[in-house]
């Protein structure tokens, strides 16, 4: 049983570049949450998608944006990227609202140079 | 964005030894899990708490949610060199949705 999966694991764009992370949810899960990780910190929250729309989103500009598709998975896109941006981005995926925890995937780490 | 405090952040200790780590909030939370990240890898939960004053074990670990229901705490007992890595506090809100803010981490390292 696959847990959640996220592709790719590492990425270097340059800055103003647009970036496009893939997440598969663990299997049976419908709701995928995004979080980025900067380095020394704690995750945190992007958005959170259920029935392929955006249902609560965190402190973060729009150009941030994501998707997810028929079948749970998702998209997270930044555009007009900047050095600051360089984090782990982590997908953790539930099943509904979330009420008793997240899955979460390893991660893509992005390096912005 | 907003993250809850946690200390030590970080501590060496000797295998064997017992470890304490605490989460602090300036708001209430109905909820506080506990995840331990290792490196190169997500979060991965080890103790959920729902109810203010409870006390819940997973093997070696202990986790408390405070009554105050701002605060939370883990204990780790008999360490062993692969409870390496960084643990996190999470408290749950509910908007609609349910999310979760992470604490700021506490580093732990073993020594054999």
């Amino acid at each position: 049983d696959a847990g959640v999966t996220q592709s790719p694991t590492h990425l270097i764009k340059t800055r103003g570049q647009q970036v496009t992370l893939r997440c598969s949810p663990k299997s049976g899960h419908d709701t995928v949450s995004w979080y980025q990780q900067a380095l020394g910190q704690g995750p945190q929250f992007i958005f959170q998608y259920y029935e392929e729309e955006e249902r609560q989103r965190g402190n973060f500009p729009d150009r941030f944006s994501g998707h997810q598709f028929p079948n749970y998975s998702s998209e997270l896109n930044v555009n007009a990227l900047l050095l600051g941006d360089s984090a782990l981005y982590l997908c953790a995926s539930s099943l509904g609202d979330g009420q008793y925890g997240y899955t979460f995937g390893s991660g893509t780490r992005l390096t912005v140079v | 964005g907003q993250q809850l405090n946690q200390s030590p952040q970080s501590m060496f200790i000797q295998e064997g030894e017992d470890v304490s780590m605490n989460c602090t909030s300036s708001s209430i939370f109905n909820t506080w899990l506990w995840y331990k990240q290792d490196p190169g890898e997500g979060p991965v939960l080890l103790i959920a708490l729902y109810k203010a004053g409870e006390l819940t074990s997973n093997g070696r670990l202990t986790a408390q949610f405070g009554i105050t229901r701002k605060d939370s705490f883990l204990n780790i007992s008999a360490s062993i060199p692969s409870d390496v890595g960084i643990y996190f506090c999470a408290g749950q809100t509910y908007s609609g949705t349910y999310k979760y803010i992470f604490g700021t981490g506490t580093r732990l390292k073993v020594l054999a």
